[in-house]
């Protein structure tokens, strides 16, 4: 597609129940982040996945998260277990890793309400 | 370390006003900087960077930033506030992991 596809765009979950979102990101783009927002909050950093390295996971905020890119395009990420705090909008994005010149490309978002 | 301080989380102006968002960056290497605006239940849109060379950059949508190693920082400028402006404005830098760190973000309202 033309940009970051994610989805669903709306999740509603129970408490305690897992859930998985999906982000596709620009063919091409070697490197694809996921952030989360919370009301009125700025973007914290979950994980960034960068071509065939490690993924930089130092912003996943429990073992609860969980996050993989397969094929070096799709990404899920992964809650289990999920709580009240975790509702927030959780932001994919992709970028061309040829040099910090280049910007990142969001998704839409997937708002998740855990209930 | 790189990142991003924004100040002020809601700035308000009158249609036709100048608009000036701040936004201040800590980064031991010659930063690149980004700055994004989101509307209402969307992604972030990129407005403008700035990467090497001139120092006042052009954007999208009349934005403009000028970057001033001397005082370390990214403003985003408007000499017109348009009401579509409203919006969440967030400044970013990119560390020499390709890694982005956002600003808290500036809350925009555009009073008619």
């Amino acid at each position: 597609g033309a940009g970051v596809s994610q989805s669903p765009s709306n999740k509603v979950t129970e408490k305690g129940k897992d859930v998985e979102l999906r982000c596709d990101p620009i063919s091409g783009h070697t490197a694809l982040y996921w952030y989360r927002q919370s009301l009125g909050q700025g973007l914290e950093f979950l994980i960034y996945f960068q071509g065939n390295s490690a993924p930089d996971k130092s912003g996943l905020p429990s073992d609860r998260f969980s996050a993989e890119r397969t094929g070096g395009s799709v990404s899920t990420l992964t809650i289990q277990r999920t709580q009240q705090e975790d509702s927030a909008v959780y932001l994919c994005a992709s970028s061309l890793n040829t040099g910090q010149n280049t910007e990142a490309f969001f998704g839409q978002g997937t708002r998740l309400t855990v209930v | 370390a790189q990142s991003v301080t924004q100040l002020g989380s809601h700035v308000s102006v009158s249609e036709g006003a100048l608009v000036l968002l701040r936004c201040n960056y800590s980064s031991s290497v010659p930063p690149y900087l980004f700055w994004y605006v989101q509307y209402p239940n969307q992604g972030l849109q990129l407005l403008l960077k700035y990467t090497t060379g001139a120092t006042l950059v052009k954007g999208i949508n009349g934005f403009e930033a000028e970057f001033k190693k001397s005082e370390t920082s990214f403003h985003l400028t408007k000499p017109s506030a348009h009401m579509s402006d409203a919006a969440e404005y967030f400044c970013a830098v990119r560390n020499t992991g390709n890694q982005f760190y956002f600003g808290t973000g500036t809350s925009l309202t555009v009073i008619p």
